[in-house]
């Protein structure tokens, strides 16, 4: 079955240093998201992705966030300049072409990366 | 905006215990809800999820939910627990985007604990 893939698993950073991380959504998948998951807490949504744009970002995602598509199949969530705050769970999640108009359908997720900033 | 709430962090049964995992949600339309689960360095996996119609859902591994509109809840249940049902269990709600497509509002998580 196919799957979404995050590298890397596991990132430590340096507090200010730019991080990016990356996905490659399944390969149909017209919709991409990035969700954050804080250790204990709740999975948070950060942006959603359609058409080579942004269609949806949460407060969470200020200037210091972005992510692009650069090559038609990796989906990737770069942080400019990382804070302390930031070390959380990163969940790349797609859904397929039909899902546009469908409340019911689900995520595909990654596994995620774990960003540690220090 | 569409919500849910979980109540309980984290629930601990026996092996072959009823799992209870309760869950409510806040909607102004007819919600799409799910729940997920999961596992210990792992993405979250789909484990059912409501759309309309029959309102016991069932779904992967035994478990399933029954939607409560007059309770506004979605409790996940499984008859008999299994020592591979511990698990972080999260309960989710389809928002529509103002632009087109839909998002999904996760709760707090449970996690569940099985004890021999």
């Amino acid at each position: 079955e196919p799957e979404v893939t995050q590298t890397p698993s596991h990132q430590v950073t340096q507090m200010g240093q730019e991080v990016i991380l990356r996905c490659v959504p399944i390969s149909n998948h017209l919709y991409f998201y990035w969700y954050r998951q804080i250790l204990g807490q709740k999975v948070e949504f950060l942006v959603s992705f359609y058409n080579n744009e942004i269609s949806e970002k949460s407060e969470i995602f200020d200037d210091q966030f972005s992510v692009e598509r650069p090559d038609g199949s990796n989906f990737t969530l770069k942080i400019r300049s990382t804070k302390l705050e930031d070390s959380a769970m990163y969940f790349c999640a797609s859904k397929p072409r039909w899902a546009l108009t469908k409340a019911n359908s689900p995520l595909h997720f990654g596994n995620g990366t774990r960003l540690t900033v220090t | 905006a569409q919500s849910v709430t979980q109540l309980g962090s984290h629930v601990s049964v026996s092996e072959g215990a009823l799992v209870l995992l309760r869950c409510n949600y806040s909607s102004s339309v007819p919600p799409y809800l799910f729940w997920y689960v999961q596992y210990p360095n792992q993405g979250l996996q789909l484990l059912l999820k409501y759309t309309t119609g029959a309102t016991l859902v069932k779904g992967i591994n035994g478990f399933e939910a029954e939607f409560k509109k007059s309770e506004t809840s979605f409790h996940l249940t499984k008859p008999s627990a299994h020592m591979s049902d511990a698990a972080e269990y999260f309960c989710a709600v389809s928002e529509a985007l103002s632009t087109g497509g839909f998002k999904t509002i996760f709760g707090a998580g449970t996690r569940l604990f099985v004890k021999a």
